[in-house]
């Protein structure tokens, strides 16, 4: 089954204490991205990549870092985490750009972290 | 700066009502766009998409979205609800001109259907 897969769905940590949040798709898609979710503000983008090796910032790059070394894995690093980084996170995939038009997103299911 | 807006927050309405969500954006040069839709506890599926063509697109479940260039615009519409429509809708735009591969979300609209 085609799917983007995130871990763990709940997470709740400290103050300071780096965390990862994995991302994995099995479709072969080129790119992929994370948002967070917010109340009244919709998804706003943190970091995408399309493709191996080649990310960027979204809107709300502080204090998030993203690696890229395989196709199918984009893992959601939080170095020192503080508790206005409390959200809902989503990762999504897509195949790209096609014939000038973008693909649209597959999203997983989400990951509710809280930081106390 | 870029943006996506969408007008109303919060909307509550009875089965059968027409349903009509608003969608603006501030990105020139060509663009797609899109509307999600997520239901309760679940992550975001995608409802319909505009690439090029003919302005009005017909999405799963009986939404339809009109895009009018000339407004910056790219409304949501369903002639009848049900109960199961309760959901957060998103419109979401890309432009292949400025941003390449930063889709921009609005900021979402809840909408409740009451039995």
């Amino acid at each position: 089954e085609a799917q983007v897969t995130q871990n763990p769905r709940y997470l709740i940590t400290v103050t300071g204490k780096k965390l990862t949040v994995t991302c994995s798709q099995n479709m072969n898609h080129e790119y992929m991205s994370w948002y967070r979710q917010d109340p009244g503000l919709g998804l706003r983008q943190i970091y995408y990549s399309m493709n191996v090796e080649v990310t960027d910032k979204g809107d709300v790059p502080e204090g998030y870092k993203v690696s890229r070394k395989e196709k199918r894995n984009f893992p959601l690093i939080l170095e020192s985490p503080s508790p206005n980084q409390t959200s809902l996170y989503f990762c999504a995939s897509s195949l790209g750009v096609r014939g000038g038009q973008n693909s649209p997103l597959h999203f997983g299911n989400g990951t509710r972290l809280t930081v106390t | 700066a870029q943006s996506v807006s969408q007008h109303n927050h919060h909307v509550i309405l009875s089965e059968a009502a027409s349903l009509e969500l608003g969608c603006n954006y501030s990105y020139g040069g060509t663009v797609n766009l899109f509307w999600y839709v997520q239901y309760p506890g679940q992550h975001l599926q995608l409802l319909l998409k505009y690439f090029s063509g003919d302005p009005l697109v017909k999405g799963i479940k009986g939404f339809e979205a009109e895009f009018i260039k000339s407004k910056f615009s790219f409304n949501l519409r369903k002639p009848s609800v049900q109960w199961s429509d309760t959901a957060e809708y998103f419109c979401a735009v890309i432009s292949l001109t400025d941003s390449w591969g930063k889709l921009q979300f609005g900021a979402g609209t809840q909408v409740v259907v009451t039995p």
